[in-house]
């Protein structure tokens, strides 16, 4: 079963551009998840989406928006970009809600290393 | 606020030895769950383990186990046997529910070191 996958895997951008990152989850997996990495701020959950519904929503301003098409992949759009927000987005996938009463175990693509300059 | 503190940058261990990471949190939530992350160099995020504030009983997978201290709001990660495969940074992390959905709040990480 192929894993998480996230295109593109690097990627360059100025400052003002907007940018769309892809991630097509585990074969039979309707949830996806998506988080920023950077060394300043860590890890934070951007905002987890199911059904092509947004479940979940991590404290991220309007510029960070997502959407969820109904083969469950998923895309995460960033418009005018910032410097701070170069960083590794990671997404993950599990077959229900990854967040809510419980857990559903989730897996995590290799990620996509945005740099802004 | 939800916080989660690791309050270790770095840890080694021996290989073979069983080596404890430190996490404790705060939350006013009396619903909300406890994960623990494994990065290796390589980036990609490996869920390790979870505990529900509810559960009454300390989470176990393999040779991974989770130290749930309610009243100290501690969350510790217990590794026996430890491998130099295990060598990565490791993310304490919690699921609060807040403005009508929920939220993963993690901590800054442990890097730890296998020594063979």
């Amino acid at each position: 079963k192929a894993g998480v996958t996230q295109t593109p895997r690097y990627l360059i951008k100025t400052r003002g551009q907007q940018v769309t990152l892809s991630c097509s989850p585990i074969s039979g997996h309707r949830s996806v998840s998506w988080y920023q990495q950077t060394p300043g701020q860590g890890l934070q959950f951007l905002f987890e989406y199911f059904s092509e519904t947004q479940r979940n929503k991590g404290n991220f301003p309007g510029r960070f928006s997502g959407r969820q098409f109904s083969n469950s992949r998923s895309e995460m759009n960033v418009s005018t970009l910032e410097l701070g927000d170069s960083a590794l987005y990671l997404c993950a996938s599990s077959p229900q809600p990854s967040l809510g009463f419980g857990y559903n175990e989730q897996f995590f693509g290799p990620g996509t290393r945005l740099t802004v300059l | 606020a939800q916080k989660i503190t690791q309050t270790q940058p770095g840890m080694f261990v021996q290989e073979k030895e069983a080596v404890t990471l430190d996490c404790t949190y705060d939350t006013s939530d009396p619903s909300y769950g406890l994960f623990w992350y494994k990065q290796p160099s390589s980036g990609e995020m490996i869920f390790l383990i979870y505990q529900g504030s509810y559960d009454q009983q300390n989470a176990t997978e393999g040779r991974y186990s989770l130290n749930f201290q309610k009243a100290r709001k501690s969350a510790n990660l217990v590794i026996s046997a430890s491998q130099l495969g295990d060598s990565a940074m490791y993310f304490c992390a919690m699921k609060h529910s807040g403005a009508g959905s929920y939220q993963l709040t993690f901590g800054k990480g442990t890097k730890l070191s296998v020594i063979p």
